[in-house]
């Protein structure tokens, strides 16, 4: 059964333009919240997170936006570069244990 | 480069085959995981160690065979696999399996295995 969901598998965004990347899960007792981000022949690497106790985490031109009530959160990137096409995925887990459930991943391709 | 290093990145192999996937980590981690990844699903969690010690095994086939030798090495070995288990296979660590609730873990580059 699968508790995390990325229902776009890809996105098409024109460089400079926002890009929003979206999220949805099952498990009310998720509190804590990660994006990777996948080159083509790389592994994940970590991107960012967010806690279930705020709403809004910022980190340069990628912030996090978490909707508890609606269980739902989204990625956003602004301005998109072209370095910025990848495969992203969301990851979830709860306090209770360690273990990451990850969405399948959507696909940005950002156009010059 | 995230500290993590897997080996070999590409693996073909028939289904009599024996071969080992191996992972290596430079990070000072306790924790090292073994994870599939099919094509446009999500990562699957297969094999977790903490302190060497194996700490979850979710419910793999035992055509897989973890080893973890010390918390820097951990290696997976296959045997008899089937054209399904074709996928990409990573390796991550974090610190530890600690109830932290901001634990990250940190991946490797992947084995992309096809098995014919």
């Amino acid at each position: 059964d699968q508790q995390v969901k990325q229902n776009s598998p890809s996105l098409s965004v024109q460089e400079g333009r926002i890009s929003i990347l979206n999220c949805d899960y099952t498990n009310s007792m998720f509190d804590y919240f990660l994006w990777y981000k996948k080159y083509p022949a790389e592994g994940p690497t970590f991107l960012i997170s967010i806690s279930s106790i705020k709403d809004k985490n910022e980190d340069g031109r990628f912030t996090v936006f978490l909707n508890k009530s609606a269980k739902h959160l989204s990625l956003h990137i602004v301005p998109s570069q072209p370095g910025d096409s990848a495969v992203y995925f969301c990851a979830a887990k709860d306090l209770n244990d360690y273990k990451l459930s990850f969405g399948a991943g959507t696909t940005v391709t950002v156009r010059a | 480069e995230t500290g993590v290093t897997q080996t070999p990145r590409h693996l073909v192999m028939g289904m009599t085959n024996k071969k080992s996937l191996k992972c290596e980590q430079h990070l000072g981690h306790n924790a090292m995981y073994w994870y599939k990844q099919s094509a446009k699903k999500p990562l699957e969690l297969m094999f977790v160690y903490n302190f060497k010690e194996q700490t979850e095994n979710n419910s793999v086939p035992s055509r897989f065979s973890p080893e973890c030798p010390n918390s820097s090495h951990l290696f997976l070995h296959l045997h008899t696999l089937q054209p399904e288990d074709s996928a990409l296979y990573l390796c991550a660590s974090s610190q530890g399996t600690g109830l932290a609730a901001q634990e990250t873990q940190y991946f490797g580059p992947g084995t992309r295995l096809l098995v014919l």
